[in-house]
This record gives structure tokens, sequence and C-alpha cells, in this order.
């Protein structure tokens, strides 16, 4: 059965701490991982990472896969307040004619200021 | 910026009755989806919709659900008799290529 594990669950820091967040997934056909932050609602896209694209990065947000080891990264350097989220990684998972989403459990990350 | 949008935001309904939840998916995706999330955990796949057919379901996705893309922009998850597990955070998702999905702000289901 496909599989998203994401560690911390939890995670308390202070502003301009730099934080990682780790996803470990066991999929069928791996083609791409995805991260997502939600915050009050609902899953926000912020990468997908594919084997061609194994590193992408977004101003403080940055994200690398490791194809080898199945697992990928999420790092926020300088982190602010509003990074406050759960962070959502998940691996797609395709049978038939469309993908679907395998989610982890999430990594709430909560920035004190 | 074009995005997903779901109506109502909040649906209050009693053990047994139907509901319909509303979805607006971003007009040129082709692949539709319907998630959910009980409070407090993982966000689960429910079912997909690609071609105006079903592609994919969820063992969450029995006989008391269906959808339906009654026009060329509506997509809608019906629950035919709600009960009281039902209730959770539903999100109608789309995508062009079916790898990036975008998730709309959700409804909350709340049966009583």
């Amino acid at each position: 059965e496909d599989k998203v594990v994401q560690s911390p669950l939890s995670l308390v820091v202070h502003e301009g701490d730099t934080v990682t967040l780790n996803c470990s997934y066991e999929v069928t056909n791996f083609r791409s991982l995805l991260w997502y932050k939600q915050e009050k609602k609902a899953p926000t896209f912020l990468f997908m990472l594919t084997s061609s694209g194994i590193e992408k990065k977004s101003g403080r947000l940055s994200s690398i896969l490791d194809k080898k080891e199945l697992s990928s990264i999420l790092n926020i350097t300088a982190t602010q307040t509003g990074d406050s989220a759960i962070y959502l990684c998940a691996g797609p998972t395709k049978q038939g004619g469309s993908e679907k989403l395998v989610f982890g459990k999430g990594t709430k990350l909560t920035v004190n200021p | 910026e074009p995005e997903v949008t779901q109506t109502p935001s909040h649906q209050v309904t009693q053990m047994g009755q139907e509901v319909i939840l509303r979805c607006v998916p971003i007009s040129n995706h082709l692949y539709f989806y319907w998630y959910r999330q009980i409070l407090g955990q993982k966000v689960e796949f429910l079912v997909s919709f690609y071609n105006n057919e079903i592609s994919e379901k969820s063992e969450i996705f029995d006989d008391q659900f269906s959808v339906e893309r009654p026009d060329g922009s509506n997509f809608t998850l019906k629950i035919r008799s709600t009960k009281l597990e039902d209730s959770a955070m539903y999100f109608c998702a789309s995508s062009r290529l079916s790898y990036e999905q975008y998730f709309g702000p959700g409804t909350r289901l709340t049966v009583t």
C-alpha cells in the first residue's frame, strides 16, 4: 500500500530560525512528490519534485528530492510567524486514468515571535 | 489567478439527509477530485473524475456517494444519506495534467 510518512509531526521555533521538514514515501511507480502548505483550510501548492527536477526553490522555501532514499526535505530559512501552518507531503499514485494523492499526516510548524 | 471555488463553506445537516457539495474547478483543467479530511486526520482521497466518468474511487466512496459534472463548469459530490462519521472537511481539487492538483477552500460538513 502506498504510504507517505512525515516527521516531525510538530515543531515549534522562533522567528528567524531555519527548519527542515522530512518526508519519506513508498509509492508505486514513483513519478513525483508534492509539498503543500495548509493554513486554515485548503492545502495550497508549494512544490512538485520529479526525477528531472530534484531541487526547487521559492524565496525562503526550498525542497530537495532524494530518489535513492525515497525521501524529500522542505527547508524554510529565516522563518516568520506567517510560516506557521501544517506542511503536507503527498505522493501521486496512478491506477487507471488519473492520479490520486496520498498524503502524509503533515508537520505542524509554529513560529513564535 | 484562477482558483477552485466551493460552496457552501459550511453545511450542517441531520443524519439521514442528502447533501450536495458544489465545486467549480479551474476552467482549463481536465481532472477533478474530491478529498476529505476528518478533524485532526490526514487528507484522504475519495474519487477522481476524468472525461465525464469516475477514474478511480477509494473504499470510502461507497454507494452513498456520487459525483456529477452537470454542466461545463460545476463538479458536485452528493451524499445520499449522511452519517455522523461523514462529518469532515471536503476538498475539491482539479488539475490540468493530473500531477499538480489545486485545492478549493473546502466545505465543512457537520452531520448532527
